[in-house]
């Protein structure tokens, strides 16, 4: 079973307006990442938010974590064409790797 | 700073050869991991090295994969004998260990086998 993994598999939006991407995990974690991945291209990290923060931004993005519930969400607010990619939540458990859940397929139209 | 490099971009196999992917970490980090990504299982974790010593060598990739650290800066991932199911992308990912890190992929290296 997916030990991280994001609760849709695809999501579109029009050009401008905000979207929000969930991610849910199964175990006590050290951190939740967010990766997103372009086409032709790896993963490149977003946002890394750690278990004692509830809430990070980067510029258009924001990231939350609850971890009584298990679930982390990840905003982009005024979205561009270039924020089409997959999306990936990725969790720390300290072993010196991540998990990464199966990914959301943001497509931002024009 | 030069990222993670990955060599070839592409590959085109017959059943049953032998392939190697190359991957040059980021200057300086310590960890490095080997990645198989299809669009059924997402990510799978293949192997993975701390300071060149082998941590985690992928469970059900063990048989037919074998990625080795033959310096800080250089890795390889050898597939023999390659089958049709291994067609996908590889990506290689690097990070620091210091505490919480973040992983520096590569743009992978995709795999077809015929």
């Amino acid at each position: 079973s997916q030990l991280a993994e994001e609760n849709l598999w695809a999501l579109s939006v029009h050009e401008g307006e905000s979207v929000t991407v969930n991610c849910s995990y199964k175990t006590s974690i050290t951190a939740l990442q967010w990766y997103r991945q372009k086409s032709g291209e790896g993963p490149a990290q977003l946002i890394l938010i750690r278990s004692n923060e509830r809430e990070k931004r980067n510029g258009r993005l924001r990231a939350t974590l609850d971890t009584s519930s298990q679930s982390s969400s990840l905003s982009i607010t005024a979205t561009r064409c270039e924020d089409t990619a997959v999306y990936f939540c990725a969790t720390d458990l300290n072993q010196g790797k991540l998990i990464f859940g199966q990914g959301t397929k943001l497509s931002i139209k024009p | 700073d030069a990222g993670v490099t990955q060599t070839p971009r592409h590959e085109v196999a017959e059943k049953g050869q032998t392939i190697i992917l190359k991957c040059e970490p980021v200057s300086g980090h310590n960890d490095l991991f080997w990645y198989r990504q299809t669009k059924i299982q997402g990510l799978e974790l293949l192997s993975y090295f701390r300071s060149k010593s082998l941590m985690e060598d992928g469970g059900a990739f063990k048989d037919r994969f074998k990625a080795e650290m033959l310096n800080s800066s250089f890795s390889t991932l050898k597939i023999q004998p390659t089958e049709p199911k291994d067609s996908a992308v590889y990506l290689c990912a690097s990070s620091l260990r210091l505490g919480v890190y973040e992983q520096y992929f590569g743009p992978g290296t995709r795999l077809t086998v015929l």
